[in-house]
């Protein structure tokens, strides 16, 4: 597609079930980011690719938030035994290099509440 | 480490008025600055970058200036539109050794009244 694309656009799950994220970043770029968006707080980093690998994951929240990469593709970011603080709006952007003047592109998100 | 701030909102004016949301930074080196905006239902969307000191990023009437001195990437326009009402992101690409991570502020709400 053209843009970057997350699904599910928005979930609903209980206290202690796992889920997991999608994104699929525009074709060709190589950088892939997440965020979390608190409402109505700003965006927070979790996670950066470059590639298949991951050499910022420095803003994952704890254990039980992981992410991976294939194909230099499609990431899914995967929240296991969820809490109610980890209700927010996640984010994926992709960007075409890793040059800081490179902007991103980023996804409608995916909306996560938490009962 | 590297940091912005931003004024808080909600900022609210009327048709025609003069806008500036304050953008200032930390960070090490020499950063890009952008500023992203995101529209009631939409997602965040590149609105003008600046790559080095006093470049002027400009688009959709929007500008700003990139200050070193003052560490600033203030955010101008001169006669804002309701169509304008958004929230406003200010950001910057810094580098963490060798890995180049991007910041972003709190947020700006602007609701423009007609």
């Amino acid at each position: 597609g053209a843009g970057v694309s997350q699904s599910p656009s928005n979930k609903v799950t209980e206290k202690g079930k796992d889920v997991e994220l999608r994104c699929d970043p525009i074709s060709g770029h190589t950088a892939l980011y997440w965020y979390r968006q608190r409402l109505g707080q700003g965006l927070e980093f979790l996670i950066y690719f470059q590639g298949n690998s991951a050499p910022d994951k420095s803003g994952l929240p704890s254990d039980r938030f992981s992410a991976e990469r294939t194909g230099e593709s499609v990431s899914t970011l995967t929240i296991q035994r969820t809490q109610q603080e980890d209700s927010a709006v996640y984010l994926c952007a992709s960007s075409s290099g890793t040059l800081p003047n490179q902007p991103q592109h980023f996804g409608d998100g995916t909306r996560l509440s938490i009962l | 480490g590297d940091s912005v701030t931003q004024m808080e909102g909600p900022v609210t004016l009327s048709e025609e008025a003069f806008l500036t949301i304050n953008c200032t930074y930390t960070a090490t080196g020499y950063p890009s600055l952008f500023w992203y905006v995101q529209y009631p239902g939409e997602g965040l969307q590149l609105l003008l970058k600046a790559t080095k000191a006093d470049d002027k990023g400009s688009n959709k009437g929007f500008e700003a200036t990139y200050r070193k001195e003052t560490t600033s990437f203030h955010l101008e326009k001169g006669s804002v539109q309701v169509s304008d009402s958004a929230v406003y992101f200010c950001a910057l690409a810094g580098s963490t050794s060798g890995t180049y991570k991007y910041i972003f502020g709190t947020g700006t709400r602007l609701k423009v009244l007609a």
